[in-house]
């Protein structure tokens, strides 16, 4: 069973670059078993997906944000991570991480999500 | 605006049964599977349903779902206060590229 954790800093300023991480155990970020996903959820509001990076580092993006968010991958630490640039008050939200398996087509395990708030 | 459409609300007693919509189009329900989601509220989303109509180990048949046309719906018999959460549908939109992936708005359940 996998494990997924959110990391990062729970504020950073408007206009600077968001970076977080996940952390994963339990199986390899380069198995090719997987796909990993980056899901947000504004306060009071529903799920939004941003992207997926795949076990060999490929990504894909949600056409909104594609222009400010980039998906890495570090195997040496077995870990995923997201990087959003140009922030406002509308980028606050709960980040999470997820996992989906190759060629099924839904999400399996879930981090716990990492709260961000854009502010001055 | 959510590409899948549902309910914001939907309500019934316990021991009642509930039923969860979520509308869509051919090009995301129509040819995809949709699987579902239920989020207590402070808690990260679990998955409930995948491919259309399956459950995870340790999803107890209550809750079942079922898709037609653009159209999916999520049903939950037999309600607990435990199940009171937000409920979310999703799928893959070929529209929007090879991880197209879309969620519905939502439906918060209360269990009166």
């Amino acid at each position: 069973q996998l494990q997924l954790q959110e990391s990062g800093p729970g504020l950073v300023k408007p206009s600077e670059t968001l970076s977080l991480t996940c952390t994963v155990s339990g199986d390899s970020v380069s198995s090719n078993d997987y796909y990993w996903v980056w899901i947000r959820q504004p306060p009071g509001k529903g799920l939004e997906y941003i992207g997926t990076i795949s076990y060999s580092g490929g990504a894909y993006y949600n056409s909104p944000l594609n222009s400010r968010v980039t998906l890495s991958m570090d195997t040496s630490k077995n870990q995923v991570s997201l990087n959003l640039n140009s922030l406002t008050a509308a980028d606050t939200a709960v980040y999470y991480c997820a996992s989906r398996q190759w060629q099924m087509y839904y999400f399996d395990s879930w981090g716990q999500g990492a709260l961000v708030t854009v502010s001055s | 605006q959510s590409v899948l459409t549902q309910p914001p609300s939907v309500s019934a007693a316990p021991g009642q049964k509930v039923t969860i919509s979520c509308s869509g189009s051919n090009s995301n329900i129509g040819n995809n599977y949709v699987s579902w989601y239920q989020q207590v509220p402070g808690t990260a989303p679990k998955l409930l349903i995948y491919d259309n109509n399956q459950r995870p180990s340790g999803i107890p048949d209550r809750f079942s779902g079922s898709k037609s046309g653009t159209s999916a719906t999520l049903g939950i018999t037999g309600l607990q206060t435990g199940d009171e959460a937000d409920y979310y549908c999703a799928t893959w939109d070929s529209s929007l590229g090879p991880e197209g992936w879309v969620f519905g708005g939502g439906t918060k359940l209360t269990v009166l």
